[in-house]
């Protein structure tokens, strides 16, 4: 198995909604990451888990916010979430190694804040 | 700051052709990670070819491969025999050295058509 599933595959939610994303990967990868990518953008890192860790927070506001609860699952817990951060939301994980591993990314969650 | 930029925001190929696609980066580091991840319309990010600075040798993919300049600090990525499903946004990124912040530095991307 070496896909990264993240659900849903699309998101609309209010301003005042609360709502989480997940992401699963069963290939023993211990780094785990959050991309936000705007459209015809590259992607830019959110934040980084290693070994279940918070190990990166690349000053991502408040209203996002990271969960690992194990090795294998990544939740991002949205709250009052502003128009702006409508986004392709990407997970992504690695062996966690010394910076030549490969990345697996999942397809997103394509995220309308309204 | 690293820096990375694609000049060509977006390129097209004949099928069964050959494309370059450019990549130049700013970078004070002399050990680094270099990438090529496409980005087909599924939108899943997928690794292409990489690169680590400390090798001369010119990493090939079968028909992937890329021209690595270091002193010019260019990483051109070269896809032979263009197929359909070659078509995608195409980054380029840089990674510092072990023991450093691991992110990934991206480019801004080259949407890469190709024509039947």
């Amino acid at each position: 198995d070496t896909e990264v599933t993240q659900t849903p595959k699309h998101l609309v939610m209010g301003m005042t909604n609360k709502k989480s994303l997940k992401c699963e990967q069963h290939m023993g990868h211990r780094a785990m990451y959050w991309y936000k990518q705007k459209a015809k953008k590259p992607p830019e890192l959110m934040f980084v888990y290693s070994y279940e860790k918070l190990s990166i927070n690349e000053s991502v506001p408040s209203r996002f916010s990271p969960e690992c609860p194990n090795s294998s699952l990544l939740n991002l817990h949205l709250h009052a979430l502003q128009p702006e951060d409508s986004a392709l939301y990407l997970c992504a994980s690695s062996q966690a190694g010394q910076g030549f591993e490969k990345l697996f990314f999942g397809s997103g969650t394509q995220l309308s804040v309204l | 700051a690293q820096t990375v930029t694609q000049s060509q925001p977006e390129m097209s190929v004949q099928e069964a052709e050959t494309v370059t696609l450019s990549c130049t980066y700013d970078t004070s580091e002399s050990d680094y990670y270099l990438f090529w991840y496409k980005q087909p319309p599924s939108r899943q990010m997928i690794l292409v070819i990489r690169q680590e600075a400390y090798k001369q040798q010119n990493a090939t993919e079968n028909r992937f491969s890329v021209n690595f300049q270091k002193a010019a600090k260019s990483f051109s990525l070269k896809i032979s025999d263009s197929q359909l499903g070659d078509a995608a946004m195409y980054f380029c990124a840089y990674r510092r050295s072990p023991g450093s912040a691991r992110q990934l530095t991206f480019g801004s991307g080259t949407q890469l058509t190709v024509l039947p």
